[in-house]
């Protein structure tokens, strides 16, 4: 399997804040990774695909980067309703396996 | 409206079987492959397999090979996940979600999620 290793575990931030959050697989994926944000109690929801390729109806201030083995999550400009959890995914080869996720608290 | 909707919350005793189901509507459904996701208490998502409805093609997580069976049943535009004998450690939000596939673009994401369904296992 392929492992998918998030950091930092958790991030608290101040509305307005960059955020960004890492993703590292442990083999090359190219471009095969997801994002996804679970807010409490509630099911995730896809952000991002293809690394880079923000979701129909997401915010523009999510985006996403990398390729190969190393990827980001950037929120450029922190708002309240992005306190969630925040999943990477890798879509290289079954199974898809999620990193552990990180843990985005507002200040 | 495009939705998967899930069965409801279960109950259980150590040793029991459970299936439970998530019904597509509002699309295809036999175009889309279902995958299941296992989220522990306070825990990350895990994923556990997936199926093709429109052949039966299915596919398990190593962690989960021979401890769940997940089918489908495309007349009804439902799938499955089921346990023949339940543990303990299967107590957990179950989801089911829609995967969305785009080969020549790298685009493969579950981009269509159910409410989720609480199993609970205990004696």
């Amino acid at each position: 399997d392929i492992q998918m290793t998030q950091s930092p575990s958790s991030v608290s931030a101040s509305v307005g804040d960059r955020v960004t959050i890492t993703c590292r697989a442990s083999q090359g994926i190219s471009s095969w990774l997801a994002w996804y944000q679970q807010k409490p109690g509630k099911a995730p929801k896809v952000l991002i695909y293809a690394a880079s390729t923000l979701q129909s109806g997401v915010p523009s201030r999510f985006s996403g980067s990398g390729s190969g083995t190393d990827f980001t999550l950037t929120i450029s400009s922190l708002q309240p309703e992005d306190l969630a959890t925040y999943y990477c995914q890798q879509a290289k080869s079954f199974p898809h396996t999620f990193g552990q996720g990180t843990k985005l608290e507002i200040k | 409206e495009v939705q998967l909707v899930q069965s409801g919350a279960e109950v259980k005793k150590p040793g029991e079987s459970l299936k439970i189901s998530c019904k597509g509507s509002g699309y295809s459904f036999t175009k889309y492959w279902i995958g299941w996701v296992r989220q522990m208490p306070g825990k990350g998502l895990e994923w556990m397999g997936i199926i093709y409805p429109g052949d039966s093609d299915t596919r398990y997580s190593p962690s989960f090979q021979g401890q769940v069976t997940i089918s489908a049943d495309k007349s009804i535009s439902t799938a499955y996940l089921q346990w023949s004998s339940l543990k303990a450690s299967a107590t957990a939000m179950y989801y089911c979600a829609r995967r969305s596939v785009s080969i020549a673009v790298a685009h493969d994401a579950f981009d269509l999620w159910g409410q989720g369904t609480m199993v609970t296992v205990s004696s």
